[in-house]
């Protein structure tokens, strides 16, 4: 359970506020996302990154940037919370299989965020 | 882009019953199908995966079917018990792509 951490577990904030989320995994893989899960449960990759790269960077509003300062962490900042932010937020990661693509992505334990 | 269609969205099965969802995509040139199952409040988890080199993969009472001429996959779950009731997704990766592409889930209710 441990292979792939998010902090915080739960986080409620006022509108317009700004807050960070933060991933770890210890798997040595290459790559890891961030992803939105709706309250209708929907999962929606927001970016992803390869070795400190960003590589998918979706349909996101700028207010949400992330950084990767190495390959194991990827940190979701979020600028001007809006009522709309509201969501599950989980982190990823995946190897690279031999043909350079992303393989099987082992999920986080989540983030959600309510903002109020 | 790839787009994957994921049916039904609820289905409830009396345990011991067999439970089957299917998925659909839109890009012949995708190569690699997993499904992922979310307990209430945890995180998905990979259960099985498909290649495209392969027409079905089976784990226990498990098993998925891949047919690349339809473009369509399924899960198949026999014995169906209660811990088997969650919402269920499946995915597909692009040839070549970094991302998977989810299809919308299913929240599978096992009745005991």
């Amino acid at each position: 359970d441990t292979a792939v951490s998010q902090t915080p577990k739960y986080l409620v904030t006022q509108m317009g506020n700004d807050k960070s989320i933060k991933c770890e995994q210890n798997l040595g893989h290459d790559t890891m996302y961030w992803y939105k899960q709706d309250s209708k449960k929907f999962l929606k990759i927001m970016f992803s990154y390869n070795n400190k790269e960003l590589i998918i960077n979706e349909t996101v509003p700028n207010r949400f940037s992330p950084k990767s300062p190495d390959k194991a962490h990827l940190n979701l900042h979020i600028n001007s919370l809006e009522l709309g932010d509201s969501a599950v937020y989980f982190c990823a990661s995946s190897p690279l299989s031999g043909q350079g693509v992303t393989d099987t992505q082992y999920f986080g334990p989540g983030t959600r965020l309510t903002v109020l | 882009g790839e787009n994957v269609e994921q049916h039904p969205s609820t289905l409830s099965v009396q345990e011991g019953d067999s439970a089957v969802i299917k998925c659909t995509y839109s890009d012949s040139a995708s190569n690699y199908f997993p499904w992922y199952k979310q307990e209430l409040g945890k995180r998905p988890q990979l259960i099985i995966d498909i290649r495209s080199n392969v027409g079905e993969k089976k784990d226990q009472r498990i098993a998925v079917t891949l047919n690349k001429t339809a473009k369509h996959f399924s899960l198949h779950i026999t014995e169906t018990q209660p811990e088997d009731s969650a919402v269920y997704f499946c995915a597909a990766r692009l040839q070549g792509a970094q991302k998977l592409v989810f299809g919308q889930g299913t929240r599978l209710t096992i009745n005991p």
